[in-house]
């Protein structure tokens, strides 16, 4: 079975600040990894994955992460933190069974 | 172009009536999903098609009746649902390669069901 933690409810940042939210994944096999953003009554957005190769992935909106398979982690960050980057954010993990696992999901607030 | 489209966004049912969701693509992607969403809480899968046939229920209550008329088109038929079934309800749609392995999903905007 596979699974993701997403261990914080809630990440508080100053805009302009860099950010991090955490993810952490079980997979057996090659896991294949994504980071998903909704804002308030909207669908998923995706914003990158992670399949093969360089294990630091860029995305859209600035949004990176960095895979770790020794410590099974897949952290969102993003270098200078804006405002309207406040928003629900969902980690996922597929493996060759092609469902999505979901996290918890991460709330991100960044104050002005 | 990566949209998904989903009608109505909003929808309000009593728990006798008869509703359909509906979800669009033309992304040429043919595995398409229906999620449901509760606040705060990350989706659900409810419903898997792979070339337009159903792949995976994931235990769904017959209230809830997928179909999928073509590769563009995925509908969810409901009917007398339970006030417990008010969500967010999301489409999703990705590639499938053919060895069966599935690519990115792409979500819908939702729909928000409220059941009285």
């Amino acid at each position: 079975a596979q699974s993701v933690a997403q261990p914080e409810d809630q990440v508080n940042v100053a805009e302009g600040n860099p950010l991090t939210v955490k993810c952490t994944y079980s997979v057996s096999g090659n896991p294949y990894l994504f980071w998903y953003v909704q804002y308030p009554n909207r669908g998923l957005q995706f914003l990158l994955k992670y399949i093969t190769g360089d294990n630091l992935v860029k995305g859209s909106y600035g949004f990176e992460a960095e895979f770790n398979k020794s410590q099974t982690s897949f952290h969102l960050k993003k270098p200078s933190a804006l405002v309207s980057d406040s928003a629900l954010y969902f980690c996922a993990v597929k493996n060759a069974g092609n469902m999505l696992t979901f996290g918890g999901g991460t709330r991100l607030m960044v104050k002005p | 172009d990566t949209e998904v489209t989903q009608t109505p966004k909003h929808l309000v049912m009593g728990m006798t009536n008869k509703k359909s969701l509906k979800c669009e693509q033309h992304m040429g992607h043919r595995a398409m999903y229906w999620y449901k969403q509760k606040a705060k809480k990350p989706p659900e899968l409810m419903f898997v098609y792979s070339y337009e046939k159903l792949s995976i229920n994931e235990s769904v209550p017959s209230r809830f009746s997928p179909e999928c008329p073509n590769s563009s088109l995925l509908n969810l038929h409901l009917h007398a649902l339970q006030p417990e079934d008010s969500a967010l309800y999301l489409c999703a749609s990705s590639q499938v390669s053919r060895d069966g392995l599935t690519d990115t999903q792409y979500f819908g905007p939702g729909t928000r069901l409220t059941v009285l």
